[in-house]
């Protein structure tokens, strides 16, 4: 089985711009989060979505959001970005995400770069 | 934000060798985890400890957890030069499913 999956591999964009990365769960999958790596640092969490549905939200401005399509995949944005955005963006997928120990699988991540 | 510190930030030892990293955390919590990340790409899930279990092991690793003074450590035995990588830790707190990471402890390990 395919594990989670993340496109693009890397992304450079330039500040004020927009950016969409996608994110595919491992199958049977329903719940998709998603995290900020900045270098030398451990990720921080933005989002986690479950059935379509927002479950949690970490410490981000309203420039970042999220949405899970009907197949559990999921897209990030980030609109007017910043050189600050310069980062690992990581998805997780969950069986379902509101279990405790519910084991979070991670995606090869997004470099994200911004001039 | 971060949940804690990560003890050491950088280690570095002989193959063969064990390497012991310290985490803490602030919070209460379910579980705590550990992930180990290569050069920047995707975080691979090692083992989970539960707030009511003191000790867990698999394969190499060791791991143990200390909730009166929110703490726990993982322990390596017999590292190979393939273990070279950073190691977090992670807890899940209480009412919230999300992962707080720590900062993370980079291990060398030199064959």
């Amino acid at each position: 089985d395919a594990g989670v999956t993340q496109s693009p591999t890397h992304l450079i964009k330039t500040r004020g711009q927009h950016v969409t990365l996608r994110c595919s769960p491992i199958s049977g999958h329903k719940s998709v989060s998603w995290y900020q790596q900045v270098l030398g640092q451990g990720p921080q969490f933005i989002f986690q979505y479950y059935e379509k549905e927002e479950r949690g939200r970490g410490n981000f401005p309203d420039r970042f959001s999220a949405r899970q399509f009907p197949n559990y995949s999921s897209e990030l944005n980030v609109n007017a970005l910043l050189l600050g955005d310069s980062a690992l963006y990581l998805c997780a997928s969950s069986l379902d995400g509101l279990r405790s120990a519910d084991t979070q699988y991670f995606g090869p991540g997004t470099r994200l770069t911004v001039l | 934000s971060q949940q804690g510190e990560e003890d050491p930030q950088a280690l570095s030892i002989q193959e063969g060798e064990n390497a012991t990293m310290n985490c803490s955390y602030k919070t209460s919590i379910n579980n705590l985890q550990w992930y180990r990340q290569n050069s920047g790409r995707g975080l691979v899930h090692l083992i989970l400890i539960r707030s009511n279990e003191r000790e867990k092991h698999s394969g190499r690793l060791r791991v143990t957890l200390d909730t009166s003074k929110k703490s726990s450590s993982l322990l390596i035995t017999a590292s190979r030069a393939a273990d070279t990588a950073s190691y977090f830790c992670a807890t899940e707190d209480t009412g919230r499913r999300a992962l707080t990471f720590g900062s993370g402890t980079r291990l060398q390990v030199q064959p």
